[in-house]
């Protein structure tokens, strides 16, 4: 069966840097998505990887390993506003997004 | 705002009633998606509707009926619901069809139901 796992969930401190790992597996990739979902809110788009190495958008990096089917997603100076779910989805050889069950990240001061 | 809009926010119903989950979306996509989450658990994908066809059906058992009159438009009817359908109902829409590559959706911010 195609399966993604990421850690329930996670804390750190405010200012600090914090990884979420992500692995996968699925039937065949098309590709690998970072989503953000503060609570009670709408999920918002955050990276795409298809191609091995490290994208940075500003504060947020994602890395992706189609070898290890791995990935992460790495935040640095961290907010308040960062606390959220973060979900990672992969999108497999039929073009159907696998997603995981999210992690949740808490933000102390 | 994400240009995907959804209403009620909220929704209590009792396991006899009928209502309806709407969905709205002003970005001009041709693709829209029903999607379940539950607490600590993966999206689950429920419909996808192409250019007003719905070309995916994931087992949804038949007490939930989507419904898409045009490419901005997204209904899902509910009746005879139970307990464990108590969920919050993403809508979520994309430029292209699901079957196509680096697909980025676009969420609305749910429906949270709870069937009494």
């Amino acid at each position: 069966g195609q399966n993604i796992d990421q850690p329930t969930e996670m804390t750190a401190t405010e200012g600090a840097i914090v990884q979420i790992n992500c692995t996968y597996q699925t039937s065949g990739f098309n590709g690998l998505f970072w989503y953000q979902q503060h609570a009670g809110e709408a999920p918002t788009f955050l990276s795409y990887n298809v191609l091995d190495g490290l994208e940075e958008k500003g504060r947020f990096s994602s890395f992706l390993s189609r070898s290890k089917g791995y990935s992460y997603l790495l935040l640095k100076e961290l907010q308040m506003k960062d606390s959220a779910s973060y979900l990672c989805a992969v999108m497999d050889s039929n073009y159907q997004l696998i997603w995981g069950a999210g992690t949740k990240l808490i933000i102390k001061p | 705002e994400t240009g995907v809009t959804q209403t009620p926010r909220h929704l209590v119903m009792g396991m006899t009633n009928k209502k309806s989950l709407k969905c709205e979306q002003h970005l001009g996509h041709n693709a829209m998606y029903w999607y379940k989450q539950s607490a600590k658990k993966p999206l689950e994908l429920m419909f996808v509707y192409n250019f007003k066809e719905q070309t995916e059906n994931n087992s949804v058992p038949s007490r939930f009926s989507p419904e898409c009159p045009n490419s901005s438009h997204l209904f899902l009817h509910l009746h005879t619901l139970q307990p464990e359908d108590s969920a919050l109902y993403l809508c979520a829409s994309s430029q292209e069809g699901i079957r196509t590559g680096a697909t980025r959706y676009t969420f609305g911010s749910g429906t949270r139901l709870t069937v009494v």
